[in-house]
């Protein structure tokens, strides 16, 4: 099967710290992968996605960044967290139908 | 752009009964997919169906039916025999499909089933 592993779970940081989300995936090769924030109450929203090893494209300027180091594996950074970065966050890959599947997703709380 | 919208903020439904729930779109394109995810307090974002927008039958996957309407820019989920365990946010959700990476997906419909 086709499984999409992410960690931390949670994760509680202050103002200013780095950041390291990491995505895997399991089951298929060379997937598209996405990056997704979802605030409080709110849509999804595309931050980051990758067709590839080291192919990264952004929808939205922030302070955030992406890398694509191994095939199944999408990581999400940032060197100095903000307040506004507390969301919960989504990793996903593409189905064969343009649809999307998602990670269990990692909950971010900046303090 | 391609927008999505849930004019729903919430609704809730008696436990075994039907509950529909609307969204509308925006777009340009002729052909294009659209899909319903469901979200449960686990926040676990789950496909609930997907409709193709070439292809007139309307999707049905068990209890979960929707009414695609594309002249109107419609595409509403029907929920037949509510569960408990149906009871989630719900978000529609548009991609143009090829060359387009991107799923716009409305704001989402809280939906509360009642025992």
């Amino acid at each position: 099967s086709q499984t999409i592993h992410q960690w931390p779970a949670t994760l509680v940081q202050p103002v200013g710290s780095p950041l390291s989300l990491e995505c895997t995936v399991e089951g298929t090769s060379n997937p598209n992968l996405y990056w997704y924030r979802q605030a409080a109450g709110r849509g999804l929203q595309l931050l980051f996605y990758s067709v590839g090893i080291g192919q990264i494209s952004s929808e939205v300027p922030q302070n955030l960044s992406a890398s694509r180091p191994q095939d199944r594996q999408f990581i999400l950074s940032s060197k100095k967290l903000l307040l506004s970065d507390s969301g919960f966050y989504l990793c996903a890959r593409d189905g064969s139908s343009y649809e999307q599947y998602f990670g269990p997703g990692t909950r971010l709380t900046v303090t | 752009a391609q927008t999505v919208t849930q004019s729903q903020p919430e609704m809730s439904v008696q436990e075994a009964e039907t509950v529909t729930l609307s969204c509308t779109y925006d777009t340009s394109e002729n052909n294009y997919y659209l899909f319903w995810y469901k979200q449960p307090p686990s926040r676990q974002m789950i496909l609930v169906i997907r409709q193709e927008a070439y292809k007139q039958q309307n999707a049905t996957e068990n209890r979960f039916s929707v009414n695609f309407q594309k002249a109107a820019k419609s595409f509403s989920l029907k929920i037949s025999d509510s569960q408990l365990g149906d009871t989630a946010m719900y978000f529609c959700a548009f991609t143009s499909g090829a060359g387009s990476y991107q799923l716009t997906f409305g704001k989402g419909t809280k939906l509360s089933v009642i025992p």
